[in-house]
């Protein structure tokens, strides 16, 4: 399996920040890598797959790049909602995740 | 798009377990799923999948040989049999629904699977 990188750890932000975060696999995955956002005591949602499609109902605030082993999720301006951990996934390999605070 | 997972509790270490995950609002036989978990304040860790008629199954390494899947098409149902259990396998299973490359689109609301003596 791949292992995936995220940075940062946790993150503190602002309504209306831009907020950036990333996901690094260490080899080569095309544009295999997904988006969730999960909240406490939620399961997780699907946000962003295949590297930067949105789903289906997914704010368009919410954007992702990348290809290859570095992929970044963008939020261009956070809604109170907004604020949960974030994971990449390649296959059966979740990212540690990204807490985004207040 | 529904799926409502159901059988989780507390087991004794060495213990088995039947976890259930009911589909509807969708054509569960035309979906690979799948079954991820997650230890009380820890990340997502993907268990294993099962193929659209069962048929091939892959599981994580840290659960072979303990954990097996099955489906029932005809009741739109999967399910995850877990024996062996050990204290690390406490967590929140989820089933998810697959999409193409192995993405997780629809999710239930989880179980608790407490391993503990």
């Amino acid at each position: 399996d791949i292992q995936m990188t995220q940075s940062p750890s946790s993150l503190s932000a602002s309504v209306g920040d831009r907020v950036t975060i990333s996901c690094r696999a260490r080899q080569s995955i095309t544009s295999y890598l997904n988006w969730y956002q999960q909240k406490p005591g939620k399961a997780p949602e699907l946000l962003i797959y295949a590297a930067s499609s949105l789903q289906s109902g997914v704010p368009s605030r919410f954007s992702g790049s990348g290809s290859g082993t570095d992929f970044t999720l963008t939020i261009s301006s956070l809604q109170p909602e907004d604020f949960a951990t974030y994971y990449c996934q390649h296959r059966g390999t979740f990212g540690p995740g990204t807490r985004l605070e207040i | 798009v529904q799926l409502v997972e159901s059988g989780g509790g507390l087991v004794q270490p060495g213990g088995s377990l039947r976890l259930s995950c009911a589909a509807s609002g969708f054509t569960f036989s035309n979906f690979w799923m799948s079954w991820v978990r997650q230890a009380p304040g820890k990340g997502l860790e993907w268990v294993g999948q099962i193929s659209r008629d069962g048929g091939e199954k892959h599981f994580v390494d840290s659960v072979k040989g303990r954990f097996t899947f099955s489906r029932d098409n005809t009741k739109n149902s999967l399910y995850l049999q877990m024996n062996s259990l050990r204290a690390e396998d406490t967590a929140v299973y989820y089933c998810a629904s697959e999409g193409s490359g192995t993405t997780f689109v629809s999710w239930g609301q989880g179980t608790l699977v407490t391993v503990s003596s």
